[in-house]
């Protein structure tokens, strides 16, 4: 069936190093892809979505590039921050689902000083 | 933004008991979801719907029930709460107008039967 595949469940850097959370998709279907953010005790907040094949998105220095060959939506950024220290979830809209979203089980990042 | 509201947002309840989760949203938008985080589970959908007057099974709705008497509110019933249902929960809404398929969150409801 229709699945995202988060493959770390936690993450570790030194602030000011690269980062890249994995996310995989598997659809029949038409996908869109997203990535949401949640930081501690908050609600999850959308922080980019995707655009067409092989187009790179971007949103607060984070960028993510949607490869239909691959089903693939990886989340990067160059220089992590200790703000961005939180949750990450990838998920899934596929064409059949109506607006429904599959998350994946989502990626703990913690930025160290 | 979108506003998408919660009530209560920390509940305790017994096992057995009668539980009303409340959700309201000022965008007019079309669509309702309640959601259940777990750790290691990530966002499991509950219940979800179209419209006023519509609900619709999600992918975990045994012991839940949803009711959705208007386009603003949307409620997630917990009948007779299990310990298992312990949980954060939370609401969001979306319409294919804010797309594609973007939903916005409410602040959650942290639920514990004891």
């Amino acid at each position: 069936g229709d699945s995202v595949t988060q493959t770390e469940g936690l993450v570790t850097l030194t602030k000011g190093l690269p980062v890249m959370l994995n996310c995989t998709y598997q659809t029949t279907y038409s996908p869109f892809l997203f990535w949401y953010v949640q930081h501690l005790n908050e609600a999850p907040k959308l922080l980019l979505k995707s655009s067409t094949d092989n187009k790179r998105t971007e949103h607060q220095g984070f960028y993510a590039t949607l490869h239909k060959s691959s089903s693939s939506f990886h989340l990067q950024k160059s220089s992590v921050q200790l703000s961005d220290s939180a949750l990450y979830f990838c998920a899934l809209n596929y064409g059949g689902s109506g607006n429904k979203l599959i998350f994946g089980t989502g990626t703990l990042l913690s930025v160290k000083p | 933004e979108a506003a998408v509201t919660q009530s209560p947002r920390n509940k305790v309840a017994v096992t057995g008991g009668k539980v009303t989760l409340s959700c309201n949203q000022t965008n007019n938008h079309n669509n309702m979801y309640w959601y259940r985080q777990d750790t290691g589970h990530g966002l499991r959908l509950i219940h979800y719907s179209y419209g006023a007057g519509s609900t619709e099974k999600g992918d975990i709705p045994d012991g839940y029930k949803a009711s959705r008497p208007s386009q603003e509110n949307f409620s997630l019933i917990l009948e007779l709460a299990t310990p298992s249902q312990t949980s954060v929960y939370f609401c969001a809404s979306g319409d294919v107008g804010t797309g594609p398929y973007e939903q916005y969150f409410g602040p959650g409801t942290r639920l514990t039967v004891l």
